[in-house]
């Protein structure tokens, strides 16, 4: 059976660009979760969707922004890209909003 | 303020022998526990998880501990492979408030050697 898929795996932008991170969750999964990870930290929580609808909101700014389709696939959004912005950006699935959540490659994003 | 806490950035130790991973946590709110292992250049890897109702969970070589009144949790790793070289997060969730995104820790550098 396939496991979370992310693409693109690496992606460069500059400042001030838009970028757009794709998800799909692993078959039967109808939760997906998004987390950035900067060097040296843990995965910190910006998203989850269960059934189409946002269940909860870390504390990012309104830069970031999510959907989920009915397929359960996801988008994350990020605008007005900063040097901060820089981190892999992990997507996990789970079958519910709150079982184990699988963790798929990730995105590294690079802004210059 | 880390709501989870691994106060051990790295680990050494000698194959075949025990590793012991510690968390500590401040929200008394949390009641799922998750453990997860990350090699470089990949995503973490579910390990094994506990809920608060248990003291307890084992899986094969991995046993979690839970002790809520001292808001601690322990990974043992028994016996030590050097495949098991990875980074190990601590994790932890507030289930019952209907949400289930996951608060890390900042992960602890696990080296097997042969």
């Amino acid at each position: 059976d396939a496991g979370v898929t992310q693409s693109p795996t690496h992606l460069i932008k500059t400042r001030g660009q838009h970028v757009t991170l794709r998800c799909s969750p692993i078959s039967g999964h109808k939760s997906v979760s998004w987390y950035q990870q900067v060097l040296g930290q843990g995965p910190q929580f910006i998203f989850q969707y269960y059934e189409k609808e946002e269940r909860g909101r870390g504390n990012f700014p309104d830069r970031f922004s999510a959907r989920q389709f009915p397929n359960y696939s996801s988008e994350l959004n990020v605008n007005a890209l900063l040097l901060g912005d820089s981190a892999l950006y992990l997507c996990a699935s789970s079958q519910d909003y709150y079982n184990e959540q699988f963790f798929g490659p990730g995105t590294r994003l690079t802004v210059l | 303020d880390q709501q989870v806490k691994q106060n051990s950035p790295s680990l050494s130790v000698q194959e075949g022998r025990i590793s012991i991973l510690n968390c500590d946590y401040t929200n008394s709110m949390f009641d799922y526990f998750l453990w997860y292992k990350k090699y470089p250049a990949e995503g973490p890897t579910f390990l094994i998880s506990i809920s608060s109702i248990k003291d307890k969970n084992e899986d094969g070589r991995f046993t979690v501990f839970l002790n809520k009144s001292a808001k601690h949790l322990s990974l043992h790793i028994v016996p030590s492979q050097p495949g098991d070289s990875a980074v190990y997060f601590c994790a932890a969730s507030a289930t019952g408030g209907s949400q289930g995104n996951l608060i890390f820790g900042k992960g602890t550098k696990l080296s097997v050697k042969p």
